[in-house]
């Protein structure tokens, strides 16, 4: 079945770090791939997404790359700032907006 | 606009009461979803509607676990009665409905359940 496995937190880095969470998937078809980002006390909410094979998607100074040679979906940030402080979830679609989140990775920035 | 409500915010209760969640979707969405957000874990679909239809509850207990959406608009999580692992937080999510989907679900905040 469909899965996604995403790196365990937390994540820590200072201020302007860059930065890298990893996401791999396991799916049949040709699924969409998204990060869903949840900051403090806020629902979960869309950050980026990409339809296709080497697709990028970007937002806010985040990107992710659509690989499909090596089923990964990472998302990168050059320079991180305080207010990146969140929890990232991964997750994929196999249709129907029926969407297939991974654990979830914590990423704490500090000043 | 309003974003998707949810209420209550936090519920604690005692093993074998039971408890109901609600949820307002964003208006104009009809696809409603609820999900299931153990601690330290992603998200897991419990049931989705399309309008009043409830499309696909197979992850849903079944025995103590009920949902409705009777006008196609708000919905309700009902769990009865309740047991320990039930402590979670109860998602609920809406979106348009666009076929094969572009994935943009809306989320509100969650209810918090502490089973005691």
């Amino acid at each position: 079945g469909n899965s996604v496995t995403q790196m365990e937190g937390p994540v820590t880095l200072s201020e302007e770090a860059f930065l890298t969470i990893n996401c791999t998937y396991t799916a049949t078809g040709y699924p969409s791939l998204f990060w869903y980002v949840q900051y403090p006390g806020e629902g979960l909410q869309l950050l980026l997404k990409a339809t296709k094979a080497d697709d990028k998607g970007s937002n806010k100074g985040f990107e992710a790359t659509y690989r499909k040679e090596t089923t990964s979906f990472h998302l990168e940030k050059g320079s991180v700032q305080v207010s990146d402080s969140a929890v990232y979830f991964c997750a994929l679609s196999g249709g129907y907006n029926k969407l297939i989140f991974g654990a979830g990775t914590r990423l704490a920035v500090h000043p | 606009e309003a974003g998707v409500v949810q209420s209550p915010r936090y519920k604690i209760i005692e093993k074998k009461q039971p408890v109901a969640f609600w949820c307002n979707p964003i208006s104009g969405h009809n696809t409603l979803y609820w999900y299931l957000q153990n601690l330290g874990q992603g998200p897991e679909l419990l049931i989705r509607y399309e309008n009043e239809e409830a499309v696909d509850d197979s992850q849903l207990p079944k025995d103590r676990f009920s949902a409705e959406r009777l006008k196609g608009v708000d919905s309700t999580l009902k769990i009865q009665p309740a047991e320990l692992g039930d402590s979670a937080v109860y998602l609920c999510a809406s979106s348009l409905n666009l076929g094969a989907g572009t994935g943009e679900l809306f989320f509100g905040e969650g209810s918090r359940l502490t089973v005691l």
